[in-house]
């Protein structure tokens, strides 16, 4: 089973945009792309979730190209709150039926 | 909002026992998982079930099995407890067909030592 693979860890200043990319050229075909923000000693928390092209809310950005085999979160203006591990989420077609399979995981650690 | 709650925070028990992990949710959502989490291997799917008395295997559901018995809870069932399931085990739910088109919400997590 081909993994969905991120980036092991980034480092950004306060008030920077950072991009954490995942690689899933496995994805179903009609699945969603989903990101996953998590805290030390809490489940994962819900961010964005795009089909394809853009999409954006009041936390984030989520780039999709044409061939959906990755993805890009974009996190505007990040603070020190932003410390986290952050996880890519997409559908698979494995043996006649759907799952689901986490990125490997981006460690950000935002500096002041 | 929607609340997952796990049964325990903080689980203890010997090898050769016989675990439950229990899950429970609130929103009336047709698809609940199960995940371990390790450090440097992140989040593995184990089991997961779309409805009442139907499941799933995950990519690592070897020394696992679960049950569904109601729409709200879901369980993982360690058959015989070994030392390398000590892990963090982590429930989530969701709604709608298609198991990855809605988001997960997740529970805090179990937190399991097999001694």
């Amino acid at each position: 089973l081909a993994k969905t693979t991120q980036p092991i860890s980034m480092d950004s200043y306060e008030g920077q945009e950072v991009n954490i990319t995942c690689s899933h050229n496995n994805i179903a075909t009609n699945d969603y792309i989903t990101w996953y923000q998590q805290f030390p000693s809490q489940g994962p928390r819900f961010i964005i979730q795009g089909y394809k092209t853009k999409v954006t809310n009041e936390v984030a950005s989520l780039f999709i190209p044409a061939d959906r085999k990755s993805s890009t979160l974009s996190l505007p203006r990040v603070s020190l709150s932003d410390t986290a591990v952050y996880y890519c989420l997409v559908g698979v077609a494995s043996g006649g039926y759907q799952k689901v399979t986490f990125g490997t995981g981006t460690k950000l650690q935002v500096i002041p | 909002d929607v609340k997952v709650t796990q049964s325990s925070r903080y689980l203890v028990k010997r090898t050769g026992e016989k675990v439950f992990l229990e899950c429970v949710q609130d929103m009336d959502h047709e698809n609940m998982f199960w995940y371990r989490q390790d450090p440097g291997l992140g989040l593995r799917l184990i089991y997961f079930s779309y409805d009442v008395k139907m499941k799933e295997k995950g990519d690592i559901p070897e020394g696992y099995s679960v049950s569904r018995e109601k729409k709200e809870r879901f369980s993982l069932i360690l058959e015989s407890a070994s030392t390398n399931q000590t892990s963090m085990y982590l429930c989530a739910s969701s709604t709608g067909a298609g198991v990855s088109n809605q988001p997960q919400h997740f529970g805090d997590g179990t937190r399991l030592s097999i001694l």
